[in-house]
Parts: structure tokens; sequence; C-alpha cells
């Protein structure tokens, strides 16, 4: 069983939408959560970050961590073509340890 | 700071040639990582540091592979001999309290 599991879809959204994506995961050591976005051929972009059970915004993204699910979420509101790219969580003990990422596409 | 610095961006190599790839880290980080990512197996960790200091190395996938840091401003990802399975696009990020930022990575191609 790998550390972190996520749905690498592909999601494909209408434009206004709102994106859910989700990562769940099996090591309680991890101490910081983020999320990564990634556009084709570029490295990957560092979103949201977080360190604690709750909800955190940034504009039209909402991180939300549940430490005792082991279940952390990413939601995108009034999504835009902009925003089709590969979403992959991320969470911390010293070391990166990635999802699988979700490619996601907002349709016009 | 202008970000992790990768070089080069591009690398095309005949298979058993030496590939060696280069990472300047953002100044005052203390972490250093070096990730492989391919289409079938996605971001994988091969090695990182802590203060220059090798920490875990369990993921460079053979001998063949070599990484190191002589300073806290460049590490080196070295492939001798390299083969096509190489083929990849490998990243160096750099973190501090566990806000990692990455390059935008070398495209390595063996033929």
């Amino acid at each position: 069983q790998k550390e972190v599991e996520q749905d690498p879809g592909p999601l494909s959204v209408p434009e206004g939408a709102i994106v859910s994506l989700n990562c769940t995961y099996s090591n309680s050591a991890f101490q910081y959560f983020m999320w990564y976005r990634q556009y084709s051929r570029k490295g990957p972009e560092l979103l949201m970050y977080t360190y604690s059970s709750g909800n955190k915004e940034d504009g039209r993204f909402t991180a939300q961590v549940d430490k005792s699910s082991k279940y952390i979420s990413l939601f995108i509101r009034d999504s835009q073509p902009s925003d089709s790219a590969t979403y992959l969580c991320a969470m911390y003990d010293y070391k990166l340890s990635f999802g699988a990422g979700t490619t996601v596409t907002v349709r016009a | 700071d202008a970000g992790v610095i990768q070089s080069p961006r591009h690398e095309v190599t005949e298979m058993g040639q030496e590939v060696t790839l280069r990472c300047k880290p953002i100044s005052g980080h203390d972490y250093l990582f070096w990730y492989r990512q391919t289409m079938m197996r996605g971001l994988e960790l091969l090695i990182y540091f802590n203060n220059n200091v090798p920490i875990d190395d369990s993921g460079m996938p053979e001998d063949r592979f070599s990484a190191k840091m002589p300073n806290a401003s460049f590490s080196t990802l070295k492939i001798q001999p390299s083969e096509p399975r190489d083929s990849a696009v490998y990243f160096c990020a750099s973190s501090s309290r566990g806000r990692a930022f990455f390059g935008q990575g070398t495209r390595l191609t063996v033929v």
C-alpha cells in the first residue's frame, strides 16, 4: 500500500464548476500537508500549505485536512480553463511524499 | 530569490555516457530533494539532504546513480553509465519548514 493515495482521474468539469480533489494517507507522522499544481512541462508549483486539521482558504482555493480520518481535500471554486493542470497532494515528515496526481480539465 | 535553478533544462545523451544534473537551491533552505517523474511512476523521491548531509538515498534506483551536495548552494545528481530507462524529468526541490519549492526540471533522454 502506498503512503499517499490519490485518484489519478482524469477529471473534466465545465467552467464555473467546483472541482473537488482528495487524498488519503496512512502515515500518522505526516506533519505538513500541501497541494501542488503542475502544468504540462513545468515543475510542480506550491498551491496550498497547511499543518493542522481544518480549513484554509486562499482566493478560489480551499484546502481541508482531517487528521483523524487521514484525509485531505482541495476545492476549487468558480473553476477557470486556466485551472486545467495536474494537481498533486503532498505530505511531509522530513521528506515529501506525493500522491499520483489528478489531471483536471476545465472546459470553456 | 530566483527560486530553485536547475541545469541543463534538456539533455540528450547516448546510452553509456555519464550525465550530470545540477541544482541551486533557494538560499536559506535546509532540505534538498531530488525527484524523478515519469508517466508510469509519477514523482519518485530519489534522495534528500538536510544541511548538505545525505539523509535517505533509498530511492536511488541503482549504483549507477549518485548525488552530492558539497555546499548549501549546490547539488549534483550523476548517472554513470546512463541507460534508456533513465529517460525522465528530474526535479530538484528545496524546502524550509515543510514548504518545498521545485525547479523547472531537467528533461533527460537517453538514446
